[in-house]
C-alpha cells in the first residue's frame, strides 16, 4: 500500500518568508514517482512537479524548490519569498506502476500581506 | 496543449435523481482517465480508473452500481452518480492520462450539492 503523510495541516506566514511543506512517503514498489500539485480556491489543480525514483536531484524552478530524499522518504517543497498568489492549499502525491495517484491530505498554505 | 474540460462545472439536484459528470480530453487522446472525489477540506480520493473500451476499476468501498463509469472513446469518459444522496455532495475531479505518457492532467472539477 502506498501512504502520503503531510504533517503540516496550515501554515501560515508573511509576505517574504520562506515556507517549507513537508512530505513523507510510503511505498513498496522501487519505481515511483513524487508529485507536488497546487489548489487554490478555484478547486482547479496545478501540477507543479514529478520526480521519478531514480531521480534525486533536487530541483529549482523560479521561487519552488524541492528536496527528494530517498533515505528518509521525503520529497519537500519550499516556497521562497512567498507571495499572496502563493495562498492555496498543497498537495504531495504518490504513483507507482498502476499511475493511481495517492495523495497526502494537503498544507494550506495562508501567505499574509 | 494537454487541457481536460469537464461537464458541468456545477450542479444542484434533488435527492433520488442521478446526475451525469463528463470528462473529455481536448487536445489528446488519453487510454485511461481517473476519477476523484474530495470533500470539503479534505484530500482527494480516488474513485476508479477508467479505461477506454472495458469496464471501469473500483477503488475499495467504492460502489459500483452507484458511480457507473462509462469509457466510450479515447477522448470521454463520464461518470453517472445513481439517486444521488445529499451525502454524495463532493468535488468530483478527473484526470487523463495521454496515451503512452505518464502524465496525468487534470479537469477543473464539478462540484455537485445533492438536496
Amino acid at each position: 500500500a502506498q501512504k502520503v503523510t503531510q504533517a503540516q495541516t496550515e501554515i501560515s506566514v508573511v509576505e517574504k518568508e520562506d515556507v517549507t511543506l513537508d512530505c513523507v512517503y510510503e511505498t513498496r514498489d522501487t519505481t515511483y514517482y513524487l508529485f507536488w500539485y497546487k489548489q487554490p480556491p478555484s478547486g482547479e489543480l496545478v501540477f507543479l512537479i514529478r520526480r521519478n525514483s531514480f531521480d534525486e536531484q533536487n530541483e529549482i524552478s523560479g521561487r519552488y524548490s524541492w528536496n527528494f530524499q530517498k533515505s528518509t522518504s521525503s520529497f519537500n517543497f519550499t516556497i521562497t519569498a512567498s507571495q499572496v498568489v502563493d495562498s492555496a492549499v498543497y498537495f504531495c502525491a504518490l504513483s507507482g506502476n498502476d499511475y493511481k495517484l495517492s495523495f497526502g491530505a494537503g498544507t494550506t498554505v495562508t501567505v499574509r500581506a | 496543449g494537454a487541457v481536460v474540460s469537464q461537464h458541468p462545472s456545477r450542479v444542484i439536484c434533488k435527492s433520488g435523481t442521478s446526475v451525469k459528470i463528463e470528462c473529455r480530453s481536448l487536445d489528446f487522446q488519453a487510454t485511461t482517465m481517473f476519477w476523484y472525489r474530495q470533500f470539503p477540506k479534505q484530500s482527494l480520493m480516488l474513485m476508479a480508473t477508467s479505461n477506454e473500451g472495458s469496464k471501469a476499476t473500483y477503488e475499495q468501498g467504492v460502489e459500483k452500481d452507484k458511480f457507473l463509469i462509462n469509457h466510450a472513446s479515447l477522448t470521454l469518459s463520464t461518470l453517472t452518480v445513481t439517486s444521488a444522496h445529499p451525502e454524495d455532495s463532493s468535488f468530483y475531479i478527473c484526470s487523463a492520462r495521454p496515451t503512452g505518457a505518464y502524465e496525468q492532467y487534470f479537469g477543473p472539477g464539478t462540484r455537485l450539492t445533492v438536496t
